[in-house]
């Protein structure tokens, strides 16, 4: 089982539409969890921690479940600036080894 | 604030040839430092990371090296390439929230 798996996509959705990322991750000790966004043929980019009591910020939330292992990023009302690939990233409490899902692309479309 | 610097931006070099990557940072100090390759359509794989000066772990054995001959310097190198180390090389640190900041990367075509 590898160790961060997300759901395989592409999403295509229309703009104004919610869409749901899932995430699921094996190694029961990891402390820190994250979402990030990658556009194309650039650097990933920070987009939100995710907490234990879970996160909102803006058109954007993120839950944690430590008992299924499993993390989830919610979009409300997508925009066309929203399409990018969305990468989960888990790491231990050491906090030196990321591990990164393989990433879900979404295109928003007009 | 922090930046990132990685270069080049982009690199064409023959198989058998050297590589030397660079990655500094600035506005920070003892960060924790990494090396990620990106494969064309695949994930993002952690190839090094560094918690100081001198101080490396690899994760991934293969014919790469890094370096860290400063506190915010990073360097990624290789003596003889290899067609399979075609991809993206990302350098990052992270804060103390453990949160990543990633470089804008390299982009190296190995032919």
């Amino acid at each position: 089982r590898k160790e961060v798996e997300q759901d395989p996509g592409p999403f295509n959705v229309p703009e104004g539409a919610t869409v749901a990322f899932n995430c699921t991750y094996s190694n029961s000790a990891s402390q820190s969890f994250f979402w990030y966004r990658q556009d194309c043929r650039k650097e990933p980019k920070l987009l939100m921690s995710v907490y234990s009591s879970g996160n909102e910020d803006g058109r954007f939330t993120a839950q944690l479940n430590r008992a299924s292992q499993y993390i989830s990023l919610l979009i409300r009302d997508s925009k066309l600036s929203d399409s990018a690939t969305y990468l989960c990233v888990v790491t231990p409490n050491s906090g030196q080894n990321f591990v990164f899902g393989p990433g879900t692309r979404l295109s928003v479309l007009p | 604030s922090q930046t990132i610097h990685q270069w080049p931006a982009t690199l064409v070099q023959p198989v058998g040839s050297p590589l030397s990557l660079e990655c500094t940072v600035e506005g920070t100090s003892n960060p924790n430092l990494y090396w990620y390759r990106q494969a064309a359509g695949r994930g993002l794989q952690l190839l090094f990371y560094s918690v100081g000066i001198g101080q490396i772990s690899s994760e991934v054995p293969q014919n790469l090296s890094a370096s860290r001959p400063q506190d915010r310097q990073f360097i990624l190198s290789s003596k003889k390439l290899l067609l399979s180390d075609s991809g993206f090389y990302l350098c990052a640190w992270t804060d103390g929230n453990n949160e990543q900041f990633f470089g804008p990367g390299t982009r190296l075509t190995v032919l």
